[in-house]
């Protein structure tokens, strides 16, 4: 049950793109679709804005979107907004437990 | 309108005991399975244990099995983390959260604080 690979921070400024990884194993991201991901604002609990990969949930901006290839798995935000400064974790599903990556900080310059 | 409204959590001693609650509405709960999420001061999320709808299903992570255990009470709405042994390194904010393949609704969490 290790935890998936995030780099701790990003930055960027206002309306350029961003891409987060998420690097795992063959156990969690390499074998399942069930890899989402999680914004979190300081003091509030996350919101999932990707799942299975590259689903948006209904209300989630179009300028979030996922992929994956082999055990590596990314969320892209173009159009960077001040809003989106958060922290955002990923998650994959294992086998009978899940595992959360440790979160990376975006910073909107 | 899905909610999810935890408590029970307060400062405790290491070695003692505590007992979590997660309050649902606005949802058919019977058909859900929810999830414990625990994220510690200034670090990331981390997955505690999930059951499933008819509680047949019960999985813990590696550092709570065998001190913590998953309950509900489908009749009441309500899932509950019992944990025992409470250690230092259990301090967080405890969430429950919803699964449906990934985790769709979440409470807003309840904290844990394990110190002596």
């Amino acid at each position: 049950q290790s935890a998936l690979t995030q780099p701790a921070s990003v930055s960027a400024s206002l309306g350029q793109s961003i891409t987060i990884s998420c690097t795992g194993t063959s156990s969690d991201v390499g074998t399942y679709n069930l890899v989402s991901w999680y914004q979190q604002h300081p003091g509030k609990a996350p919101k999932v804005m990707i799942y299975e990969v590259n689903r948006r949930p209904s209300g989630v901006s179009n300028r979030f979107s996922g992929s994956k290839s082999g055990n590596t798995a990314s969320l892209t935000i173009s159009g960077l907004q001040a809003e989106d400064e958060a922290d955002y974790h990923c998650c994959s599903y294992a086998t009978n437990f899940w595992v959360f990556g440790g979160g990376t900080k975006v910073t909107v310059l | 309108e899905v909610q999810l409204v935890e408590s029970g959590g307060r400062l405790v001693k290491p070695g003692g005991s505590l007992r979590l609650s997660c309050a649902a509405s606005g949802f058919p709960f019977i058909s859900y399975s929810i999830n414990w999420v625990r994220q510690a001061p200034g670090k990331g999320l981390e997955w505690v244990s999930s059951i499933s709808s008819s509680s047949s299903y019960i999985y813990y992570a590696y550092s709570v099995r065998g001190r913590f255990t998953i309950s509900r009470d489908n009749a009441k709405n309500s899932v509950y983390l019992q944990m025992d042994s409470l250690r230092v390194e259990d301090t967080a904010v405890y969430y429950c959260a919803r699964e449906v393949g990934n985790f769709d609704y979440w409470g807003q969490g309840t904290l844990v604080t394990v110190s002596s």
